[in-house]
This record gives C-alpha cells, structure tokens and sequence, in this order.
C-alpha cells in the first residue's frame, strides 16, 4: 500500500544553519505531495505542495522539488530561525488510486539561537 | 487562524462511554475531514465528507462515525470509547472541489483522554 517515510528526529539546529529533512514516499497512482507544519499547541497549517513531478513548492524560505524518479520530496531552508521550531509532516493524497492521504510519522525540529 | 473550529477543546471521560466531537468548515468549503493523531500511530486519515455525503474512508473504527449536516458542520461519534482512544483529533476542510488533493485547512484539534 501506499506510504511515507520520513527522517527520524528531533533534528537540533543553530540559528541560521541549514536544514534538510528527508522524506520518501510509495505510491500506486499519482499523488499530491504535501509539507504540513505544527506549532506547540496548534493544528496543521500547509507549509508548502507539489502536484507533479518536477514541481517545486516554496514557501517562507522552504522548498522542496517532487521526484518521481526517486520517490522523494525533500523539504529545505537555507538559513533556520528559532521560530521554524515546529513539528514538520511529510504527507501524500491520492484521488487516482483511491481517495486517501497519508501522513509520515512527524520530524520535530528544535533551532537554538 | 485558519477558520475552522472545533469544539470542544478538551474532553475528559471513561472507558465504555460515547462522545461528540464538532467541527465548522471554513466559509464556502465543502469538504470535512477528520484525523485521528495519537503517539502510537501518528496522524492518521479517518474519514471525509464532501457536501453532506461520504466521500472516503480511512482507518476509522466501526465503534466511530461522522456525519455531515445540511449547514457543513460535522460531527465524529466516538462510541465503547477505550483507553487507546485517548488521542487528538483534528478536523480539516478544503474547498469546493472534495478532491483529497486540495489544500486542506486544519482546526485546532480536540484533545480527548478516557480514563
């Protein structure tokens, strides 16, 4: 079935270095690929999308690129502030293969100024 | 704020017993969903209503069920609640479309413990 794999955490980061948080996905038919970020105490807010390969979803310095040929959406911020320190969730949805969305486990980030 | 709500924010209550957990859509969506998010299983798609009808089902349990009423609102019932049932639940909802693809809006979840 389809899935989501997404890198273990927390990740721990000084103010202004450089993130990458992994994550891969299986899938039988096209997905939308999503990253959702969740503040302490608060729901999720979409961070940024992609809706086919190649595509590049941006949004508040993170970017991520869907690729199809490695199964991989990878989010990415070039300079980390103390307030990114979040919950981030990798997540798919498919109508072509059965309406369905399937979050990763979550990768909690913790930037110290 | 991303519009939706969900009341109520807490609840308390025993195993064996039944809850209602509400949702408000955002103005002019259509579609509502519900997540379960436990530490056990993470964040996991229960089910969506789109325009007063079910539209997909997720991992939701036959002791759950949800319906959507003629104004949107929604509401998931919670029934012989066990104590892995303790968890957040959050509502989202997205636009007039009811592809699960849509950008979906999330509430800020209601926390529920049975002891």
């Amino acid at each position: 079935g389809d899935s989501v794999t997404q890198m273990e955490g927390p990740v721990t980061l000084s103010e202004e270095a450089f993130l990458t948080i992994n994550c891969t996905y299986t899938a039988t038919g096209y997905p939308s690929l999503f990253w959702y970020v969740q503040y302490p105490g608060e729901g999720l807010q979409l961070l940024l999308k992609a809706t086919k390969a190649d595509d590049k979803g941006s949004n508040k310095g993170f970017e991520a690129t869907y690729r199809k040929e490695t199964t991989s959406f990878h989010l990415e911020k070039g300079s980390v502030q103390v307030s990114d320190s979040a919950v981030y969730f990798c997540a798919l949805s498919d109508d072509t293969g059965g309406f369905k969305t399937i979050f990763g486990a979550g990768t909690r980030l913790f930037v110290k100024a | 704020d991303s519009g939706v709500t969900q009341t109520p924010k807490h609840l308390i209550t025993a195993t064996g017993q039944r809850v209602t957990l509400r949702c408000s859509p955002r103005s002019g969506d259509l579609s509502v969903y519900w997540y379960q998010q436990s530490l056990d299983q993470g964040l996991q798609f229960l089910i969506q209503y789109y325009n007063g009808e079910e539209r997909a089902k997720g991992n939701i349990l036959e002791r759950f069920s949800a319906q959507q009423f003629p104004d949107l609102h929604s509401e998931l019932n919670l029934s012989s609640l066990e104590l892995g049932d303790s968890a957040l639940y959050f509502c989202a909802s997205s636009s007039a479309s009811g592809r699960q693809t849509d950008t979906q809006y999330f509430g800020p979840g209601t926390r529920l413990t049975v002891l």
